[in-house]
């Protein structure tokens, strides 16, 4: 069974701060990596999607790597701001077969709690 | 367009009635997931549909219900709910093993 693990599971940090979270899981035969931010009682927003063959993927301010081997996701908030406060989530997905279609199936760590003070 | 819209965002039902959720997706994925989640917790799987058709159920309780009548529309009709179930349900969506969209949720309160 996949089990998803993010530290720390909360942190709180000055604005301008650079800073990583991380994200392991047990079981390396996953078909890709996703990040997710959520801010409070909403929905959750795709940010960054590493395949499984990708090493990394950048968008903005925002870096995130893989290594599948070991079990490991980073993310790397560059210039953190106060708007960067959310619950940020890790989630790999495997794919599974049923009744001759497949779908990807997503395990989500617990969350880090990330708040950034101006 | 990479938007999944759930309605109502809002819901607050008796523990007689009978409601449903409702999300809606035009990106062409065939693959729509329910998902509920609890204060602080990450999100559970509850129902997965691939092309129309249920392919899993994660041991949801019947009072639980959902059909999925075209590749856009995905329902989750609730009947004889129970206060634990209250609850933010969130819909997603993707094509087979890219990236998952998720809506915007509906929060759930059983009184």
């Amino acid at each position: 069974k996949q089990e998803v693990t993010q530290i720390p599971a909360a942190l709180s940090v000055p604005e301008g701060e650079n800073l990583v979270l991380n994200c392991s899981f047990t079981d390396s035969a996953i078909y890709n990596l996703q990040w997710f931010r959520q801010d409070p009682g909403k929905g959750l927003t795709s940010l960054l999607l590493i395949q499984s063959s990708q090493r990394e993927q950048t968008s903005g301010r925002l870096n995130a790597s893989l290594d599948k081997s070991s079990g490991r996701s980073t993310l790397y908030i560059a210039a953190s701001q106060p708007g960067d406060s959310a619950t940020y989530l890790c989630a790999v997905t495997r794919l599974h077969f049923a009744g001759g279609t497949s779908y990807g199936k997503l395990t989500f760590g617990q969350g880090t709690i990330l708040t950034v003070h101006p | 367009d990479t938007e999944v819209t759930q309605t109502p965002k809002h819901l607050v039902m008796g523990m007689t009635n009978k409601k449903s959720l409702k999300c809606e997706q035009h990106m062409g994925h065939r693959a729509m997931y329910w998902y509920k989640q609890k204060a602080k917790k990450p999100p559970e799987l509850m129902f997965v549909y691939s092309y129309e058709k249920l392919s899993i159920n994660e041991s949801v309780p019947s009072r639980f219900s959902p059909e999925c009548p075209n590749s856009s529309l995905l329902n989750l009709h609730l009947h004889a709910l129970q206060p634990e179930d209250s609850a933010l349900y969130l819909c997603a969506s993707r094509r087979v093993g890219a990236e998952a969209f998720f809506g915007q949720g509906t929060r759930l309160t059983v009184v």
